[in-house]
Formats: C-alpha cells, structure tokens, sequence
C-alpha cells in the first residue's frame, strides 16, 4: 500500500460527459501529479500540483483541469469525454526534492463507452 | 520529443537468465533517475534508484548502471524469476521535480 488513495477504482461512462477523480496523497506529502495511462503505453504527465498552486502542466487537453484543495487532496475533471480519454489516471505524490521517490495510487479506470 | 527512450518495447527471459533493459536522456539537469516496477491493474511502484554522482546502484538481484557521459541507465534483472514478469519504467526528474518516465518494457520470464 503506497498510502495514495484514488476513487474511484473504475469508472464507465458516455461520450460527452463528465467525470471527477479524486487522489488523496500520503500523509505530509505536499506534491501531486496525475498521468494517463493508455492501453498499453507510457505514463503521460498531466499536471503537477504543489501545495495547492499548479507547479507544471504537460499533454493535458483543455478538457481536462484539475485542482489541489487546502486539505491536499486533489481532482482531476474530465468534461466532453470521448472515445480515446479512456484510460489508467493514476496520481502519485511525493514530498517536493526530498528522497524523490513518488508514490502511485493503484489508479482509476475510465470507460468511455 | 520524448525525454527518456527507453528499449526493448518488450522482452522474454527464462527463468534464471538476465533482464536487461535500457534507457537514455539528454536534459543534463536530470538529478534523479528511478526505475518502477508496474504489475497488471497495479499503480508503478519504485523498484530502485540511482543519483548521477554513482555509476552502478545494486539492491539484490536488481542494478542500475550508469554512465553520465553517455546519457544512458540501463537495468540488469540478474536470475529472473517469473515473479519478475511485469512492466518497467525508467524515469528521470529535472530540477523543477517534474518526472518524465519512458515508454516501458513489458517483461515476461519463462518458467
């Protein structure tokens, strides 16, 4: 247990609407990053959080946004959803330029159906 | 442009054998370089790591090798063993902790 928690664990959903992705990272970890896995491919970077304040944005689409609440917990929303965004989201946390180790969550599935 | 290339796309071992898989980079600000260990319907977990001031990490059957001037790590699985089989990520991390991890190399070792 990596002590990252996601909910929730799958997700099937239709074209065009919206969902939420909740990651809750470990304890006294301030930094969270969200990736998209592909069938698969690689971990793609979406977006990295630090402390509630967006630190680095990657291939995330404009459909896609996310935030870091003061409790630390972060979402990740997908609107307009369409075939090709379903995926593996993981999210990951780690405490900034520490040991550098970061920690995944077991992630989310979304079906795009 | 991908940051970290990484190969063979996959790879088949018997038990026993040696599982090597390669990585390469060229940000030269890249201070951390992990290898993840990810099982089916599992999140990645760190398997090993290794700072660029260190040529060769080794925890148990698992070593990184490393050479700065050739921006290249590569991963050495010595007697694999089917419990092995699994997808690896080599990844690295600039000096802003934003990580780029590689393509992945699915691994199956034979019984």
């Amino acid at each position: 247990d990596s002590g990252v928690t996601q909910t929730p664990k799958h997700l099937i959903t239709a074209t065009g609407q919206r969902v939420t992705l909740r990651c809750s990272p470990r304890s006294g970890d301030l930094s969270v990053y969200w990736y998209q896995q592909s069938l698969d491919q690689g971990l793609q970077f979406l977006i990295h959080y630090y402390n509630g304040e967006e630190r680095a944005k990657g291939n995330i689409l404009e459909r896609f946004s996310a935030q870091q609440f003061p409790d630390l917990h972060s979402e990740l929303n997908l609107s307009s959803l369409e075939l090709g965004d379903s995926a593996l989201y993981f999210c990951a946390s780690n405490r900034i330029r520490g040991a550098g180790e970061l920690f995944f969550g077991e992630g989310s599935r979304l079906t795009v159906l | 442009q991908q940051q970290v290339k990484q190969s063979p796309q996959s790879l088949i071992v018997q038990k026993g054998g040696i599982s090597i898989i390669n990585c390469a980079y060229e940000n030269t600000a890249f201070d951390y370089f992990p290898w993840y260990q990810q099982f089916p319907g599992k999140g990645p977990a760190l398997l090993i790591a290794i700072r660029p001031d260190v040529s060769e990490k080794k925890e148990g059957r698992f070593t990184i090798s490393f050479n700065k001037s050739a921006k290249q790590f590569s991963l050495h699985i010595m007697d694999s063993q089917p419990g092995d089989s699994a997808t690896y990520f080599c990844a690295a991390r600039d000096n802003f902790n934003k990580f780029y991890f590689g393509s992945g190399t699915k691994l199956n070792v034979k019984p």
